[in-house]
């Protein structure tokens, strides 16, 4: 069974359209996160989601938005997308302790 | 906010070198991590070791946290261990707070 499981794996759209990804985990986690990995590969964490508490970077635009739906689901909402949010995104979850990342999905603007 | 230092950035090792990878941070830690990022984008968990010493394999990591800093040995390399190798920190304090992560380590194993 796939711990941390995300859809799509591959998502190719256009400047200025609204898209989602979905992440799942079936660890019965209490925590899930959100990060960015960029054309150099550099890791960065957007958002933290723990009991409906979200914690934000404060360098993400909030075009960016998280919604959980319930506890196994932690879902990145991105409005009117840019050149520059082309990047592979992970999900990750945590007992608040080691993290399990996700596939990642990349997401290319067009 | 803290900062998470790799070393070296690049490695190119023949098969069956030893390595030593090498994460310096810049203050107290409640969680740290090695990946190992593989060619296909895959992060896999190596270790979650605050401190101490741990080994799987081939592998081991050692993480001194009064030092600040920790070691992640390969040895006996295969060119399955190509990939980029990423150090993650939990600044004190914890929480749900995100890993931050170094640059990582840009391993290449030549057979």
């Amino acid at each position: 069974d796939t711990a941390v499981s995300q859809t799509p794996k591959y998502l190719v759209t256009q400047m200025g359209n609204d898209k989602s990804i979905k992440c799942e985990q079936n660890l019965g986690h209490d925590t899930m996160y959100w990060y960015k990995q960029d054309s150099k590969k550099f890791l960065k964490i957007m958002f933290s989601y723990n009991n409906k508490e979200l914690i934000i970077n404060e360098t993400v635009p909030n075009r960016f938005s998280p919604k959980s739906p319930d506890k196994a689901h932690l879902n990145l909402h991105i409005n009117s997308l840019e050149l520059g949010d082309s990047a592979v995104y992970f999900c990750a979850s945590s007992p608040r302790g080691e993290q399990y990342f996700g596939p990642g999905t990349r997401l290319t603007v067009t | 906010g803290i900062q998470v230092e790799q070393s070296p950035p690049d490695l190119i090792l023949q098969e069956g070198a030893n390595s030593t990878l090498r994460c310096n941070f810049s203050d107290s830690v409640n969680n740290l991590q090695w990946f190992h990022q593989n060619p296909w984008g895959q992060l896999i968990n190596l270790f979650y070791i605050p401190s101490g010493t741990k080994q799987n394999g081939r592998l081991s990591a050692t993480t001194v946290a009064t030092e600040r800093y920790s070691l992640l040995y390969i040895s006996s390399s295969q060119t399955t261990d190509s990939g980029v190798y990423f150090c993650a920190v939990v600044q004190g304090g914890g929480g749900a707070d995100g890993l931050t992560f170094g640059k990582g380590t840009h391993l290449i194993i030549q057979p």
